[in-house]
């Protein structure tokens, strides 16, 4: 098993839906969670970490992490088409601040 | 925008020829990495940095190597650059309490021919 993985889409939403994104991660990472968006041709942009137990909210974004059931989610309320891009997982995997990611998930939001 | 600067921006360069990208900070921060992005595999480490002449193997090291010989550049060279490294070159650094969230550069796109 991969140490986080994520389904590669396309996830399609229409514009004002909410979007929801899952990540699975394996017991070799540790504690700390982070999203980040890429658009295509850009590098990877940080929009949310999380790094307890529960859901953290800031702005549209919302990410939740379950520790049981080892997964991490991240809800986009009222999606816009500006919030089409490829969104990635990661992990800290416990040494050196090391991160480790999964594939992404491309998401579309339609009009 | 944590203050990195990655360059050349794109390379294209000739298969057995050496290649170095540079990653330059200007925030003094301790850990720098080194990730290439390829489709299919996201996002791999390749070597990272924990300060001054410190530097570690990531997942995908071979065939390439590291220096930081001050606390601001971090340099990436393909000794002997084949097909198998044309890929999307990223340079990141971590910041916060614990080190732990990690900003990037604008990436180095090399195409090897």
């Amino acid at each position: 098993q991969k140490e986080v993985e994520q389904n590669s889409g396309p996830l399609s939403v229409p514009e004002g839906a909410i979007a929801s994104l899952n990540c699975t991660y394996s017991d070799r990472v540790s504690q700390s969670f982070f999203w980040y968006r890429q658009y295509s041709g850009k590098s990877p942009e940080l929009i949310m970490s999380i790094y307890s137990n529960g859901d953290k909210e800031d702005g549209r974004f919302t990410a939740q992490l379950n520790k049981a059931s080892q997964y991490v989610s991240l809800l986009i309320r009222d999606s816009q088409p500006s919030d089409s891009a490829t969104y990635l997982c990661a992990a800290d995997t416990g040494t050196a601040s090391k991160l480790t990611f999964g594939t992404g998930t491309r998401l579309q939001v339609t009009l | 925008d944590a203050g990195i600067t990655q360059s050349p921006r794109h390379k294209v360069t000739e298969t057995g020829t050496p290649v170095t990208l540079r990653c330059h900070q200007t925030e003094n921060h301790r850990y720098m990495y080194w990730y290439r992005q390829d489709p299919g595999h996201g996002l791999r480490l390749i070597h990272y940095s924990y300060g001054v002449k410190d530097t570690d193997k990531g997942e995908v090291s071979d065939g390439y190597s590291v220096s930081r010989s001050k606390t601001e550049d971090f340099l990436l060279t393909l000794e002997s650059a084949t097909s198998s490294q044309t890929s999307v070159y990223f340079c990141a650094i971590s910041v916060g309490l614990t080190n732990t969230e990690a900003f990037f550069g604008q990436g180095t796109r090399l195409t090897v021919v």
